[in-house]
């Protein structure tokens, strides 16, 4: 089975700061994908950032950057220059083959908040 | 591009009452998936379709859920009779491919409260 854990409940940032979302995760497939979603007020869930498990580099998406550890499967999320449009539930989640249907698997959430 | 559309947005019923979501997936893409998002928690996946055909719906709550995908786009998710702890939110995904490096695109979800 796999499982994400999101340790954080609650995170708050000063505008243009920097701030970064922990997740680890288990998983027993050596082969698999690793996202981190934002989910606004609006609900309409956003893929982030996404890393493939082989790759060793670290993904990043213009101001989104992942630290992946894949020995001690962390997958830690770091926004930088931080905007008020980043207030959002973040969700970390795991794609492998489960069931034959390459689930999606989420952790519990953080939420953000960019303070002014 | 169109997104993932869902309706209702929102929908309040009593506890035994029957409930109806329905979601058109982005046009082109055969993976459909439905999640429940409970308030405080990750969406979990309900049931996933390749087509008009079931892939997994091992998490699906079978005597009181069901879903269908008749013609391999639309899909209607059904809750009967609706269960107190039914109340969360009806997240819709479609992707080009059932495969792990396909982007999975959400839709904005039905907010179900059931009294």
């Amino acid at each position: 089975a796999q499982t994400v854990t999101q340790s954080q409940p609650e995170m708050s940032v000063q505008e243009a700061e920097t701030v970064t979302l922990s997740c680890t995760y288990d998983t027993s497939e050596s082969n698999y994908y690793l996202f981190w979603y934002k989910q606004p007020p609006s609900r309409q869930m956003i893929l982030v950032i996404r890393q493939e498990a082989y790759k060793q580099q670290n993904a990043t998406e213009n101001r989104f950057s992942v630290n992946f550890q894949k020995a001690a499967k962390s997958f830690s999320l770091k926004i930088s220059d931080s905007q008020l449009g980043d207030t959002a539930m973040y969700f970390c989640a795991l794609r492998g083959s489960g069931a034959g249907s390459y689930q999606l698997t989420f952790g519990k959430g953080t939420k953000l908040s960019v303070i002014p | 591009e169109a997104g993932v559309a869902q309706s209702p947005r929102y929908k309040i019923i009593e506890k035994r009452q029957s409930v109806a979501f329905w979601c058109n997936p982005i046009s082109g893409h055969a993976t459909l998936y439905w999640y429940q998002q409970i308030l405080g928690q990750g969406p979990k996946l309900l049931i996933q379709f390749q087509n008009n055909g079931v892939v997994d719906d091992s998490q699906l709550p079978k005597d009181r859920f069901s879903a269908e995908r008749l013609k391999g786009v639309d899909s209607t998710l059904k809750i009967q009779p609706a269960k107190l702890e039914d109340s969360a939110v009806y997240l819709c995904a479609s992707s080009f491919s059932p495969g792990k490096a396909y982007e999975q695109y959400f839709g904005p979800g039905t907010r179900l409260t059931v009294t």
